[in-house]
């Protein structure tokens, strides 16, 4: 089993700032099969990003991902009020399909 | 409008049973693979199973392998995931989800979630 570690735990940043989370594996991620969700509280995960860097439809383009093997990052440019939530790392391929634990991006 | 509607939440006791539902809409159900996923209390997302376009193959976490059976109803755009012998860690919000053409392209379609208390 593919085991993702995300980090930090906890993010505090004010609007505007640029907010960096990270998520490596435990081995190399088949393909770059790594996608990012975004989830707030009371509702269902967004997909963000699949394949370590292809932003999902209708993502805004101040989201980006990167990495490949076994680092990948998520980069928000410039955070939008909207963006305060848990965002986790998800690799899709090999079975079973494991989530990382999660980083909480809070309001400073 | 591509949409998932889960069944409600329920409490059952541990050791019980309970079937989750999902209804799809909005786009070829027999397509795609679909998956359960859970919101597990303070511990964050975890992958609980997978069942293929056609129902023939189906992959479950550990945890559940024997206690939980995923299934689909193509005929009815239905997704299933009969839960037996139900333990407290089985706490959470679960997410029936679509997969992506091939399963290249991550998780795009999620459920509202039904939320599964096992309590006494």
């Amino acid at each position: 089993e593919i085991v993702l570690t995300q980090s930090p735990g906890t993010l505090s940043l004010s609007p505007g700032e640029r907010a960096t989370l990270s998520c490596r594996a435990s081995q190399s991620v088949s393909n770059n099969y790594l996608a990012w969700y975004q989830q707030k509280p009371g509702q269902a995960p967004r997909l963000l990003i699949y394949t370590a860097s292809h932003r999902a439809t209708g993502i805004p383009d101040r989201f980006s991902g990167s990495g490949s093997g076994t680092d990948f990052t998520l980069t928000i440019s410039r955070l939008e009020p909207e963006d305060f939530a848990v965002y986790s790392c998800q690799q899709y391929g090999d079975l079973p399909r494991t989530f990382g634990q999660g980083t909480k991006v809070e309001m400073k | 409008e591509v949409q998932l509607v889960q069944s409600g939440g329920v409490v059952v006791q541990p050791g019980g049973s309970l079937r989750l539902s999902c209804a799809a809409s909005g786009f070829t159900f027999d397509d795609y693979s679909m998956h359960w996923v859970r919101l597990v209390p303070g511990k964050g997302l975890e992958w609980v199973s997978l069942i293929s376009w056609d129902g023939d193959d189906a992959y479950y976490i550990e945890s559940v392998k024997g206690r939980f059976t995923i299934s689909r109803d193509n005929s009815k755009n239905s997704l299933y995931l009969q839960m037996n012998s139900l333990r407290t860690e089985d706490t959470a919000v679960y997410y029936c989800v679509k997969d992506t053409s091939g399963g290249y392209y991550g998780l795009d379609v999620w459920g509202q979630g039904t939320t599964v208390t096992v309590s006494s």
